[in-house]
């Protein structure tokens, strides 16, 4: 079952803030996030695994509601290199990754 | 260490004529995964293979095909291609599948 994610587009002036949303109706082991820029292949973010803690780089977290089978990325004060497609895969019991459809992120000067 | 590779970069191939991409992946790396990459529909699973064995399949018909050899090689075979197979094939690599996964640049097949 592919995770939704939510909002599908957003529009950001540089400085601001963004949450993107990725739910999964079956239980998720793991929860991974990727950024795809126009024309390149999709580049990981950060990983969240079951039972572990909320991971994130300086702007960029994330977190994982196991009971809610949903996770969050959180980008503050947003940069022009952050456009992109932001990609959630959730990771099941079975062993493969299922993406969502993405989030295209548009950040503006 | 160099990344993931992927042969061809682009292919033009016409309908029911076969195609057979290939995905090298880190040095290392035992885990690939193949995905279907359409405008609107995300990153689709195709399927996974680790130590040559395909542990894991998506819900593609039978045309999608694919083997790992010793060395952690990947190959993808598409037999009688259809209009509807046009699409970016994004191969990753990783130590094992819940881990980080490395992504290739991508073979990006259009179907005449």
């Amino acid at each position: 079952q592919q995770p939704v994610q939510s909002p599908q587009a957003v529009i950001l002036r540089e400085g601001e803030d963004a949450v993107i949303n990725c739910s999964s109706s079956k239980a998720l082991y793991s929860v991974h996030w990727y950024r795809q820029k126009h024309g390149e292949a999709p580049v990981f973010l950060m990983i969240l695994l079951k039972g572990g803690e909320q991971k994130g780089h300086e702007k960029i977290s994330a977190s994982f509601n196991e009971k809610k089978q949903q996770s969050s990325l959180y980008l503050t004060a947003s940069q022009l290199s952050y456009s992109g497609t932001y990609f959630c895969g959730t990771g099941g019991s079975q062993g493969n990754l299922i993406f969502g459809k993405g989030t295209k992120l548009s950040v503006k000067p | 260490k160099a990344g993931v590779t992927q042969t061809p970069r682009y292919l033009i191939k016409t309908r029911g004529q076969q195609v057979t991409l290939s995905c090298s992946p880190i040095s290392g790396h035992r885990s690939v995964s193949w995905y279907q990459q359409t405008p609107g529909q995300g990153l689709q699973f195709l399927f996974e293979y680790f130590s040559e064995t395909q542990r894991n399949k998506g819900n593609f018909p039978g045309r999608f095909s694919g083997r790992q050899f010793s060395n952690s090689r990947s190959e993808m075979n598409v037999s009688t291609l259809e209009l509807g197979d046009s699409a970016l094939y994004l191969c990753a690599s990783s130590l094992d599948w819940a881990l980080t996964q490395y992504f290739g640049p991508g073979t990006r097949l259009l179907v005449l």
